[in-house]
């Protein structure tokens, strides 16, 4: 009864694939994020979808590309990867835009050789 | 633009010693604040929050108060335990700012030894 899962927990690629990281949420949110991690624990918000619409796009290069089949999921693409790419990369949902509390799920490690 | 710094970790203490973790932040108008917590290979947790000055926020034993006059939110507990043992981030969120724009601190990482 996971609230926030995502899959895989780690994924290892060389430079130039494409993948993709799956984000479900169970809590009946109507608001889900991607953050990135870096390896000195840094976050930052890269995406965030509101009733399927992407409400936040930070200066994110083009390459990663959030999809949203329902407001349950929001899965991220990402082409052509690059070493750079490699971090941690957290889903996240909460009710509405305003102040309530995110719920983050347990984080999606990158690895690009 | 808006800002929180928080004080560069590690951080190590003793089981039952006192912790405080420094937070300060620079916004305008009138800021939420947060404390999240990130146990090892987990996600980031809420730990508690508040929405005006001088509020209290508390949970597990872990206290921080939204301090105006200093912009401060330090966080504070009596004795801690290995299990607190995590990362710990200060965040903002300005007055009808939406949750995507949270702004973190930098992490604090607490390690408590028995």
């Amino acid at each position: 009864d996971t609230a926030v899962s995502q899959t895989p927990k780690y994924l290892v690629t060389q430079m130039g694939n494409d993948k993709s990281i799956k984000c479900e949420q169970n809590l009946g949110h109507d608001t889900m994020y991607w953050y990135k991690q870096d390896s000195k624990k840094f976050l930052k918000i890269m995406f965030s979808y509101n009733n399927k619409e992407l409400i936040i796009n930070e200066t994110v290069p083009n390459r990663f590309s959030p999809k949203s089949p329902d407001k349950a999921h929001l899965n991220l693409h990402i082409n052509s990867l690059e070493l750079g790419d490699s971090a941690v990369y957290f889903c996240a949902s909460s009710q509405g835009q305003g102040h309530s509390p995110l719920h983050f799920g347990n984080g999606t490690r990158l690895t690009v050789t | 633009g808006d800002s929180v710094t928080q004080m560069e970790g590690p951080v190590t203490l003793s089981e039952e010693a006192f912790l405080t973790i420094n937070c300060t932040y620079t916004a305008t108008g009138y800021p939420s604040l947060f404390w999240y917590v990130q146990y090892p290979g987990e996600g980031l947790q809420l730990l508690l929050k508040a929405t005006k000055a001088d509020d209290k926020g508390s949970n597990k034993g872990f206290e921080a108060t939204y301090r105006k006059e200093t912009t401060s939110f330090h966080l504070e507990k009596g004795s801690v335990q290995v299990s607190d043992s995590a990362v710990y981030f200060c965040a903002l969120l300005n007055y009808g700012g939406s949750q995507g724009n949270l702004i973190f601190g930098k992490g604090t990482k607490l390690s408590v030894k028995p």
